[in-house]
């Protein structure tokens, strides 16, 4: 079966300060990776997306950036963090073909920038 | 206009009662509409989903989509208090899926 793993679950850092958030996928292939945000009262934001390794789309443009080192890797990053960078980050993945209205997500970071 | 409207709620209802959950969106492009469920601090997961019009069951859930006013219903028959989460409409498309801001629901015993 496959699983998501995503860490840490908090993260507390001062502004101006790097990111870096992890995420994996096990049990399967080639899936289609994501990174999402999720603000308070605003629902669940598209940030980056990648359809295979090196390959990554912007959704929105921000002080973050995303890279796919590996096939089941996904990595969330950031120089300087800004106060407006707080949130909780969801990273998602879904089969290759298809499916990309079925997404499975991780347990999430809890990010606090202060 | 936004392209997926969802009430914030939160929905406060009595255990066994009968909760309905609502949104609307308007691109009357999108073919599957999907509800996912977010337990507090935790990532959503996938709850059911219908494609174009009409009902789909499972259980005690019943999603219902009218294509012709662009509205998407989840129903939830004898809630539970381990309902309690909170419910995102997500409609798509073709590789484009708009997640609404989610209903709270709390069901108390």
């Amino acid at each position: 079966s496959q699983t998501i793993h995503q860490w840490p679950a908090t993260l507390v850092q001062p502004v101006g300060s790097p990111l870096s958030l992890e995420c994996t996928v096990e049990g399967t292939s080639n899936p289609n990776l994501y990174w999402y945000r999720q603000a308070a009262g605003r629902g669940l934001q598209l940030l980056f997306y990648s359809v295979g390794i090196g390959q990554i789309s912007s959704e929105v443009p921000q002080n973050l950036s995303a890279s796919r080192p590996q096939d089941r890797q996904f990595i969330l990053s950031s120089k300087k963090l800004l106060l407006s960078d707080s949130g909780f980050y969801l990273c998602a993945w879904s089969h290759a073909r298809g499916g990309g209205e079925k997404l499975f997500f991780g347990s999430g970071t809890q990010l606090s920038v202060l | 206009q936004k392209e997926v409207e969802q009430d914030p709620g939160p929905l406060s209802v009595p255990e066994g009662a009968i909760v309905s959950l609502n949104c609307t969106y308007s691109n009357s492009a999108f073919q599957y509409f999907m509800w996912y469920r977010q337990y507090s601090r935790k990532g959503p997961e996938l709850l059911m989903y219908t494609y174009s019009s009409g009902n789909k069951e499972d259980g005690r859930f019943t999603a219902q989509v009218d294509k012709s006013s662009k509205y998407i219903s989840l129903f939830i028959r004898d809630s539970q208090p381990s309902d309690s989460a909170t419910y995102l409409c997500a409609p798509y498309n073709t590789d484009k899926l708009i997640f609404g801001t989610g209903t709270r629901l709390q069901v108390f015993p």
